[in-house]
């Protein structure tokens, strides 16, 4: 099936690290994404693994990628203000005709308190 | 310069009007698609093109009517608008019809009253 999920809020203190989980169901995917969207504008894309690897760093970024639980974690070192967003977890998905679709989570509104 | 852009960027109608949104990208990009973002932050896609052809197209009613006159621009159409099409409309574009890399635009906010 097509699903992904994600806890909807996550808030922490400036300066911590932030991590946000997801998890997803269809075990073909072969991309899995992180998209952030500031309040009134669109998509960004982050950062993404591909399946067959563990781990992403990206600066203060680190992806990791669990794929017997189908789990994907997005870990933000040192968490700023400006980090506040909504965080989207996607997988890419094979469709008919090798046309592929990009399944969004709900989003994580992350929230940074002083 | 903008790579994807859409407009309007807000659009409020009434109930059974009919009304278009424009995108167009400039990173010559083969794919396009359009993505239906609800109140609740939900994020579905809609259609993808490739190269001006239908590839993708959900269960979206007929009243949405995607049309891609060249590679660089998408269109959507969407005829007697009802309460429900209320959602922000993204566009987005990748280089090829796998979408390793999808970049989006700003979106459209539609209001139908």
């Amino acid at each position: 099936g097509e699903d992904v999920e994600q806890s909807l809020f996550l808030s922490v203190r400036e300066g911590d690290s932030s991590v946000i989980n997801c998890t997803y169901t269809d075990s073909s995917s072969t991309y899995l994404y992180w998209y952030k969207q500031e309040p009134g504008a669109g998509l960004q894309l982050l950062t993404y693994i591909f399946s067959n690897m563990d781990m992403k760093q990206d600066q203060r970024l680190t992806v990791l990628l669990n794929k017997k639980d189908k789990h994907l974690s997005l870990r933000i070192a040192d968490t700023q203000t400006g980090d506040s967003a909504i965080y989207f977890c996607a997988e890419r998905l094979l469709g008919y005709s090798s046309a592929s679709k990009i399944i969004f989570g709900s989003g994580t509104r992350l929230s940074i308190r002083p | 310069d903008t790579a994807v852009s859409q407009t309007p960027k807000y659009l409020v109608t009434q109930m059974g009007n009919d009304k278009s949104i424009k995108c167009e990208q400039n990173l010559g990009h083969d794919t396009m698609y359009w993505y239906k973002q609800d109140s609740k932050k939900f994020l579905k896609i809609m259609f993808s093109y490739n190269n001006k052809e239908l590839i993708i197209n959900e269960t979206v009613p007929n009243r949405f009517s995607p049309k891609s006159p060249d590679k660089a621009h998408l269109n959507l159409h969407i005829n007697s608008l009802e309460l429900g099409d209320s959602a922000v409309y993204f566009c987005a574009s990748s280089q090829d019809f796998r979408g390793d890399e999808q970049y989006f635009g700003p979106g459209t906010r539609l209001t139908v009253t």
